[in-house]
């Protein structure tokens, strides 16, 4: 499959902590995005990195990409309990013009 | 702004009932698809549009027909449903692939 695949799939940490998630894929890649998904809703964009830069930031949200490792992380900082949510690492390859979702990563955020 | 409405939000369905989920966005933008998610399996495209009159097959297009008539609207046909295709299903649509995708609310679809 080219779809990436987050991990840890399940992760539950204490308010205030720091969230890391990795997503690895398995071919070349133009752009690699993070979403977030709480229960019973559609989809929000997080952050977009394309395939020649190496880190974004967004507010409390850092993204890595290491394309010789065909891997990414997703860093929360100073987690809050609104953060707990399901995050998702979606991939366009070259030569294609889908996004392909991983299978997602629950994090919950304990008060 | 509105952004992508997806209409209705629930539906059950009987076995070869047919139906058709709407999809409509109001930002102007080329590229939709429809994605259906299941537990465990993340989402799946089912079928995509470039823009309007182009339309192309996903990972898991079987059972399903889509057409695109205008750049707002890209329904989802079930012709014939089958529990199988008990999902949840997204609409979502972008500027384009190195822009975000924005994504409706779902509609939970049971096919009983």
């Amino acid at each position: 499959s080219q779809q990436g695949e987050e991990d840890p799939q399940a992760l539950s940490i204490q308010e205030g902590e720091n969230a890391t998630m990795n997503c690895s894929y398995k071919t070349s890649i133009n752009n690699l995005q993070w979403y977030r998904q709480n229960s019973g809703r559609g989809l929000v964009h997080l952050i977009l990195i394309r395939s020649n830069e190496r880190e974004k930031h967004s507010g409390r949200l850092r993204v890595t990409l290491d394309t010789s490792k065909k891997s990414s992380s997703l860093l929360i900082t100073a987690s809050r309990a609104a953060d707990t949510a399901s995050y998702f690492c979606a991939t366009v390859f070259y030569g294609n013009n889908r996004l392909a979702f991983g299978k997602g990563n629950q994090v919950v955020v304990i008060p | 702004n509105a952004g992508v409405t997806q209409t209705p939000k629930f539906q059950v369905l009987k076995t070869g009932q047919s139906m058709t989920l709407q999809c409509a966005q109001d930002m102007n933008h080329e590229y939709m698809s429809w994605y259906r998610q299941d537990p465990g399996m993340g989402l799946r495209l089912i079928h995509y549009s470039v823009g309007a009159g182009i339309t192309d097959q996903g990972e898991v297009p079987n059972g399903y027909n889509v057409s695109r008539s205008t750049t707002e609207d890209f329904p989802l046909r079930l012709l014939s449903a089958a529990p199988s295709q008990t999902s949840v299903y997204f609409c979502a649509s972008t500027a384009g692939l190195h822009q975000p995708q924005h994504f409706g609310d779902g509609t939970r679809l049971s096919i009983l």
